[in-house]
C-alpha cells in the first residue's frame, strides 16, 4: 500500500500548549483526513480536507491539505486532557485510505 | 445499535486454530471495510465491500485470511491456522457509498491474541 510518514511519533505536551502533527506522502491524494483513537476504540473522524491548500477548523483543531496534494499537518490549540489519544492522517483516493502510523499525544496536567 | 459493532471484543486462541471476527455495520451503509492494526503501526486494509460488487481483496496478507459480507449487511473475517503474527486488532469500518468521500464509522474492533 502506499506509504504515509507522519511525525512525530509521539509527544507531551503541556495543558494549554498548541501542538503540530504532520503527514507526508510520495503519492497524491485527492482526499486527506485526520483521525483520533482513544484506548479500546476505533479511530473518529476530527477533519476532512477535500481541496489542496485547502484550511479548515473543527474547534481547537485546525488542519490544511498541502498544495502539492502530499502532505497535510494538524494543529491542536491550547490542548486539555481529554486531547490524549493517537491522531492518525489518512490518504484517501477513491474508496481506498491508507493510514500513518499514528502521533500518541500525552497531556502533562 | 447506532454504531458499528463488532464481535467478540477479545479473543484468545490458540495458534493453529481458526477463528472468526464479526462486523455489523450502521444499517444502510453499503460499503464495509475490514482493517487491521498492529501495535504501534497505522491501520493496514485488508478488504472493501461495497453493495453487489466483488470485494476488493487485495489487502489480504494470506490465502488464511477470507471474508464474506451476507445479505449486504453483516460480515465475517475468518482467519485459518492462526499464527502469532496474526495478532492485532481488527476494525471494521462502514459508509453510506463508494463516492470517494465518505465518512467512514469504525467499531471498537476485535483484540485477536494468537498465543
Amino acid at each position: 500500500g502506499q506509504q504515509l510518514n507522519q511525525s512525530p511519533q509521539s509527544m507531551f505536551i503541556q495543558e494549554g500548549e498548541d501542538v503540530s502533527m504532520n503527514c507526508t506522502s510520495s503519492s497524491i491524494f485527492n482526499t486527506w483526513l485526520w483521525y483520533k483513537q482513544d484506548p479500546g476504540e476505533g479511530p473518529v473522524l476530527l477533519i476532512a480536507l477535500y481541496k489542496a491548500g485547502e484550511l479548515t477548523s473543527n474547534g481547537r483543531l485546525t488542519a490544511q491539505f498541502g498544495i502539492t496534494r502530499k502532505d497535510s499537518f494538524l494543529n491542536i490549540s491550547a490542548s486539555i486532557p481529554s486531547d490524549v489519544g493517537i491522531y492518525f492522517c489518512a490518504g484517501q483516493n477513491d474508496y481506498k485510505l491508507s493510514f500513518g502510523a499514528g502521533t500518541t499525544v500525552t497531556v502533562r496536567a | 445499535g447506532a454504531g458499528v459493532s463488532q464481535s467478540p471484543s477479545n479473543k484468545v486462541t490458540e495458534k493453529g486454530k481458526d477463528v472468526e471476527l464479526r462486523c455489523d455495520p450502521i444499517s444502510g451503509h453499503t460499503a464495509l471495510y475490514w482493517y487491521r492494526q498492529s501495535l504501534g503501526q497505522g491501520l493496514e486494509f485488508l478488504i472493501y465491500f461495497q453493495g453487489n460488487s466483488a470485494p476488493d481483496k487485495s489487502g489480504l496478507p494470506s490465502d488464511r485470511f477470507s471474508a464474506e459480507r451476507t445479505g449486504g449487511s453483516v460480515s465475517t473475517l475468518t482467519i485459518q491456522r492462526t499464527q502469532q503474527e496474526d495478532s492485532a486488532v481488527y476494525l471494521c469500518a462502514s459508509s453510506l457509498a463508494r463516492t470517494g468521500s465518505e465518512k467512514l464509522f469504525f467499531g471498537s474492533g476485535t483484540q485477536l491474541s494468537v498465543l
